[in-house]
C-alpha cells in the first residue's frame, strides 16, 4: 500500500521555467492539498480538492493551479517560477474531516 | 492573526525525562481538531496525535498524550519517557473549516525543534 506518492523528490528550477509536481494516492480518498513549508515554519494550504473535477484555493494560491481529473490524481502547476517558489511541497489526502496521510515532500529550489 | 502559536522554537531535553510542548489555538469554530505531526530530518509529516474538540477526554497514543485544555485554548503535547529518536521537529495543527470552501483544512505552527540529549 504505497499511500501519497510524490515525484519528483527534488528539482532544481530557473526563474520564469515551468513545471508540474505530481501527486498520487491509492487508498481512494475524496480530499487531496498541497501544502508548502517555507523554511523554520509550518505547512501552509495552497490548493484543495473535495473530489474529482472539483478544487478551490487555499491560504497561498498564487503563482500555482492544479486539476483533478481523477481520485488519484492531483497535479500541482508551476506556470512561470519564481524564487518565493523556493520551498517543500507536501502532497496529502484524507477520506473525510481528517485523518490526514501525507507524501514524503518535494524539495524545489528556484534559481 | 496567529491561529496556532507554538512559544518554543527550539527545546534540549535530557534522554528518559518527559517533554511537554506548547501549543496554544485561536478559532471561533466550536467544531475543531488539533493534531500533532513529527517531521524527522529526513522531512516526513508523521501524524502522532489527534484531539477532537468535543472529545471529553485527553487523547493518548503510547508515549504520546495530549494536555487539552478548552478554556485556555491550549492543547499542549506531553511526550513520556524521552529516547533519542524523538529528536526532530513537532507540529501543532487546528483542522478547521477552510473560509468560503467545502472542505476542511489544517493550519500549521511554526514548529518546535526537540532535541533529545543522551
Amino acid at each position: 500500500n504505497a499511500g501519497v506518492t510524490q515525484t519528483p523528490k527534488f528539482r532544481i528550477l530557473k526563474i520564469g521555467q515551468s513545471m508540474t509536481l505530481q501527486c498520487a494516492q491509492d487508498m481512494n480518498h475524496n480530499y487531496m492539498y498541497w501544502y508548502r513549508q517555507d523554511p523554520g515554519m509550518g505547512l501552509k494550504l495552497i490548493y484543495y480538492s473535495v473530489g474529482a473535477g472539483i478544487t478551490d484555493k487555499g491560504e497561498v494560491p498564487n503563482g500555482y493551479n492544479v486539476s483533478r481529473s481523477t481520485t488519484e490524481d492531483f497535479p500541482l502547476r508551476l506556470e512561470l517560477a519564481a524564487p518565493s517558489q523556493t520551498s517543500v511541497y507536501f502532497c496529502a489526502s484524507s477520506p473525510a474531516l481528517y485523518g490526514y496521510t501525507f507524501g514524503s515532500g518535494t524539495r524545489l529550489t528556484v534559481v | 492573526a496567529q491561529k496556532i502559536t507554538q512559544t518554543q522554537p527550539g527545546m534540549f531535553v535530557q534522554e528518559k525525562e518527559a517533554v511537554t510542548l506548547d501549543c496554544t489555538y485561536d478559532t471561533s469554530d466550536p467544531s475543531y481538531g488539533l493534531f500533532w505531526y513529527k517531521q524527522p530530518s529526513s522531512g516526513e509529516m508523521i501524524f502522532l496525535i489527534y484531539q477532537g474538540s468535543y472529545d471529553q477526554q485527553n487523547a493518548t497514543e503510547g508515549r504520546y498524550s495530549l494536555n487539552f485544555q478548552k478554556a485556555r485554548k491550549s492543547a499542549n503535547l506531553v511526550i513520556s519517557a524521552s529516547q533519542l529518536g524523538d529528536s526532530a521537529m513537532y507540529f501543532c495543527a487546528n483542522l478547521e473549516a477552510i473560509a468560503g470552501g467545502g472542505a476542511d483544512g489544517l493550519t500549521f505552527g511554526k514548529g518546535t525543534h526537540l532535541i533529545i540529549q543522551p
